[in-house]
């Protein structure tokens, strides 16, 4: 099975900050990875797919990039509204499997 | 506006089965794999099943293979996961997601979920 780890578990940060999370998977995934972003309660919801691609309606601040085995995921300017958990996934190979979360918060 | 409405959760006894439904509405159901994806209480994400299209391709997470059985009725628009030989470690909210496109896809887009205990 492919691992995806994340880094980092959490973090806190203030209103307008730029925030990166990263996502490494155990083997070449070519970009057949997304992330997700679940707010408590909530079913998760698609912001980045094909590693890079931003889903319609998603606001521009929200962006993705790598490729291989190495990603990222940035929120250019921070917004209360983006308090959540997120989460990356690969689909290159069965079983998908989901990196464990990372949990963003307002300082 | 696509939807998708899960049911058929509850409390069910280690060993018992129990059968999730999904009823999808606002695209094209047979166009598309569907996937159930579980979360253990206040745990990640877990991928446990895919369908293709057709329904007949169908994929599974090692420790359901053989308890759980994903199946679809396309003239319905639903989706449905067969789950037998519960265990405690299957408690979760399972969610219906629709593929964006086949099997190798993300998945686009999650039903509300469905709550499934399982306890003695």
């Amino acid at each position: 099975d492919i691992q995806m780890t994340q880094s980092p578990s959490s973090l806190s940060a203030s209103v307008g900050d730029r925030v990166t999370i990263t996502c490494q998977a155990s083997q070449d995934i070519n970009n057949y990875l997304t992330w997700y972003q679940q707010t408590p309660g909530k079913a998760p919801k698609v912001l980045i797919y094909d590693a890079s691609n931003l889903e319609t309606g998603v606001p521009s601040r929200f962006s993705g990039s790598g490729s291989g085995t190495y990603f990222t995921f940035t929120i250019s300017s921070l917004q209360p509204e983006d308090v959540a958990t997120y989460y990356c996934q690969q689909y290159e190979t069965l079983p998908r499997t989901f990196g464990p979360g990372t949990k963003v918060d307002i300082k | 506006e696509v939807q998708l409405l899960e049911s058929g959760g509850g409390l069910e006894q280690p060993g018992g089965s129990l059968r999730l439904s999904c009823v999808a509405s606002g695209f094209s159901f047979s166009n598309y794999a569907m996937t159930w994806v579980r979360q253990a209480p206040g745990k990640g994400l877990e991928w446990v099943s895919t369908i293709s299209g057709s329904g007949n391709y169908t994929y599974y997470k090692d420790s359901v293979r053989g308890r759980f059985t994903i199946s679809r009725d396309n003239s319905k628009s639903m989706l449905f996961l067969q789950m037998s030989s519960l265990r405690a470690e299957d408690t979760a909210i399972y969610y219906c997601a629709k593929c964006r496109w086949g099997i190798r896809s993300d998945f686009h887009f999650w039903g509300q979920g469905s709550r499934v205990t399982v306890s003695s």
